[in-house]
């Protein structure tokens, strides 16, 4: 299963766009990119995933190069309740589909 | 649709103590997959379910937890006995047959052991 790297911590204010970009320079070919968020006292949330260049849903977008060996979650005008802790996954939907989480990203939106 | 329900949110108990832990997936959702994460540390996954049969367990951390879903529908974990190293947040997340990833996720049970 491939490793991600991602910041400890960011901070935002209101209406602004955020990105955050998770490395994961080991990926195989099989390999998905999901990405999930958790506010406190919650369990965590799917929010996206992709294989390869762009997927856009109602609440993000995720970019990944033709290397997969990054990807980036943009937010679009985030407001103050999307603080939360936004975790990068990627792994082998096989048998199993078992998520390895991360430390994740703690994203801070200030008015 | 309801979502994956855990009971109890919370549970304190002393050292060598029993536990359960309840999961109710969503409705139909044949995976059924328990996590949890240990105070400063990264979620971990415990056990995967496809309907009542155990697909994988790799991550049970030894033999004082015992998982069961009979029926296939709503799942326990116990723990017997417990040990302080046990506190943790316990999350329970279930998926439709031949969905990449989308996990749906619990609340969790917050279990102290004292």
């Amino acid at each position: 299963l491939a490793k991600t790297t991602q910041p400890i911590s960011m901070d935002s204010y209101e209406g602004q766009e955020v990105n955050i970009t998770c490395s994961h320079n080991n990926i195989a070919t099989n390999d998905y990119i999901t990405w999930y968020q958790q506010f406190p006292s919650q369990g965590p949330r799917f929010i996206i995933q992709g294989y390869k260049t762009k997927v856009t849903n109602e609440v993000a977008s995720l970019f990944i190069p033709a290397d997969r060996k990054s990807s980036t979650l943009s937010l679009p005008r985030v407001s103050l309740s999307d603080t939360a802790v936004y975790y990068c996954l990627v792994g082998d939907v096989g048998a199993t589909n078992k998520l390895i989480f991360g430390t994740g990203t703690l994203l801070a939106v200030q008015p | 649709e309801a979502g994956v329900t855990q009971f109890p949110s919370h549970s304190v108990i002393e050292k060598g103590q029993t536990v359960t832990l309840r999961c109710d997936p969503i409705s139909g959702h044949d995976n059924l997959y328990w996590y949890r994460r240990v105070m400063g540390k990264e979620i971990k996954f415990l056990l995967h379910f496809v309907k009542e049969s155990k697909q994988d367990e790799s991550g049970m951390p030894n033999n004082r937890f015992l998982a069961e879903r009979t029926g296939g529908t709503y799942s326990t974990l116990k723990v017997q006995p417990a040990e302080l190293e046990d506190s943790g947040v316990y999350f329970c997340a279930s998926t439709r047959a031949g969905v990449l990833n989308e996990q749906f996720f619990g609340p969790g049970t917050r279990l102290t052991v004292l």
